[in-house]
C-alpha cells in the first residue's frame, strides 16, 4: 500500500449504530487530519493530530470521537449520528515542518446515515 | 480572518481551449497557497503549491499558477485542457507554522468535446 488509505470506502449506518472509520498513512508523516466534505460546502477540518496528540478540535459534536494510536493510524469512532452527518470523510497526513503543511489525502469514506 | 474565495462554482471549457480558475484569499501574513484537484469518488490530489520565491509556479498535469500579492490572488491556468481534466478544483491557504488549511468551496470544471 502506498500513500494514504481509508477503510471502508462506503458505509451505511443507522442512527443508533456504532461504527469506526480507519485511516492509515504509509508516508512516514507525523501529522494526521480528519475532514468532512458535504455537498456544496467547503471542506471542514474536524481534527488534527501531531505526534499522536490532538492539536485541533474544531467544535465537532461529541458523537464523533477520534483516536490516534500511533503516527501511522487514525480512527474516527461514530455513534448516534444524525442524517446531516452523511458526507465524505477524508483523512490526510503531512510532515510537520516549519515551512510546509502540504497534505496528502486518502480517497475518503462515503458515509450515509439513515 | 483567513478565507479563500473561488468565485466560479462551475466552468465549462472546450477541449483544447485554455483555462483559468480564479482564487482570492485573505490572510494576514505571507500565505502558503495550494491548488488541489478532486476527481469523482476520490480524495484531493495536490497540483501545485507556493511558499516563496518565483511567483509563477509549475505543477503536475501541465498546470501553473501565479501568485499576485497586490491582488491577493492565486489563479490556476492551463494552456490546453484535456477531457481528463474534468474534476473539482480547490484553492487553499495554509497557516504559517501551523496545521490549519482553509479551503475554498471549489470550482467544478466541465470539458466539452
Amino acid at each position: 500500500e502506498t500513500g494514504v488509505t481509508q477503510t471502508p470506502r462506503h458505509l451505511v449506518m443507522g442512527m443508533t449504530n456504532k461504527k469506526s472509520l480507519k485511516c492509515e498513512q504509509h508516508l512516514g508523516h507525523n501529522a494526521m487530519y480528519w475532514y468532512k466534505q458535504s455537498a456544496k460546502k467547503p471542506l471542514e477540518l474536524m481534527f488534527v493530530y501531531s505526534l499522536e496528540e490532538r492539536v485541533e478540535n474544531n467544535s465537532v459534536p461529541s458523537r464523533f470521537s477520534p483516536e490516534c494510536p500511533n503516527s501511522s493510524h487514525l480512527f474516527l469512532h461514530l455513534h448516534t449520528l444524525q442524517p446531516e452527518d452523511s458526507a465524505l470523510y477524508l483523512c490526510a497526513s503531512s510532515q510537520e515542518r516549519e515551512n510546509s503543511n502540504e497534505q496528502f489525502f486518502g480517497p475518503g469514506t462515503r458515509l450515509t446515515v439513515l | 480572518a483567513q478565507s479563500v474565495t473561488q468565485p466560479d462554482i462551475h466552468i465549462t471549457v472546450s477541449e483544447g481551449a485554455s483555462l483559468e480558475l480564479r482564487c482570492n484569499y485573505s490572510y494576514g501574513a505571507t500565505p502558503y497557497l495550494f491548488w488541489y484537484v478532486q476527481s469523482p469518488g476520490q480524495g484531493l490530489q495536490l497540483l501545485l503549491k507556493y511558499f516563496s520565491g518565483d511567483t509563477l509556479v509549475q505543477g503536475i498535469k501541465g498546470f501553473e499558477a501565479e501568485f499576485k500579492r497586490s491582488q491577493s490572488s492565486f489563479n490556476l491556468r492551463k494552456p490546453s485542457v484535456h477531457w481528463s481534466d474534468a474534476a473539482e478544483y480547490f484553492c487553499a491557504v495554509g497557516e504559517t507554522g501551523g496545521f490549519k488549511t482553509i479551503f475554498g468551496a471549489g470550482t467544478r470544471l466541465f470539458v466539452k468535446a
